[in-house]
């Protein structure tokens, strides 16, 4: 998968949208833009995944550049349990693509 | 959807011995992942476990530390061998079930080697 770089940390207050940004400038055209997350104690999660347009679950939104090298994860409301390591990956979904962790950003809900 | 069971979910060993963990998916996979991460860090590949051959190991994990079995598509099994405090780290198991979709994960295994 492609290099990616993500802030060490954020912070947000509670109830309040959280933007967590992410570069990916070698990207690919074919591969997708994947976010998980680790919740303390826990194995990582899917959040949300993307190629080209923007894209919403009940968890998230993701917004993708228009020249895709960079991404944003949006949570819109956040809360207390949102507090994790969010890790975003550049990935073929087309391949066997082992996914190789970067540092991801620590994300800190303040109460 | 998968769903990923590892057994044991901990374990406190003594430095020598050797553990062997589990990783049971609830359905067909066809990549099954271990890695390894230690306190207050990211994750770290070990190995590819490759069904019915021998694992595919990332640079500085070898099969005769980390021997890894994968009989079919829904289990496998990494063990730690002759184990020593370094070894002390949560092991997480990871599968994917094919094209376009996302990885999942276990929920850890917490060794302690003391």
């Amino acid at each position: 998968d492609a290099k990616t770089t993500q802030p060490n940390s954020m912070e947000s207050n509670e109830e309040e949208p959280v933007h967590l940004p992410c570069n990916h400038s070698t990207i690919s055209g074919t591969d997708y833009i994947h976010w998980y997350r680790q919740l303390p104690s826990q194995g990582p999660e899917y959040v949300i995944h993307g190629l080209t347009s923007n894209v919403n679950n009940r968890m998230a939104s993701l917004a993708i550049a228009e020249d895709r090298k960079s991404s944003t994860l949006i949570l819109h409301r956040a809360t207390l349990r949102d507090a994790a390591v969010y890790y975003c990956f550049s990935w073929s979904n087309f391949g066997n693509e082992k996914l190789t962790f970067g540092t991801g950003t620590r994300l800190t809900i303040i109460p | 959807s998968a769903v990923i069971s590892q057994k044991p979910s901990r374990d406190i060993c003594q430095r020598g011995t050797s553990l062997t963990i589990q990783c049971q998916v609830d359905s067909q996979v066809t990549m099954m992942f271990w890695y390894r991460q230690q306190p207050g860090q990211s994750l770290t590949l070990i190995a590819t476990a490759n069904q019915g051959s021998e694992a595919t190991y990332e640079s500085g994990f070898v099969i005769d530390k980390f021997p890894i079995s994968r009989p079919n598509l829904t289990f496998s099994t990494l063990t730690v061998s002759n184990m020593s405090p370094e070894d002390s780290s949560i092991y997480l198991c990871s599968a994917r079930t094919g094209m376009n979709t996302e990885a999942f994960f276990g929920q850890g295994t917490r060794l302690t080697v003391v």
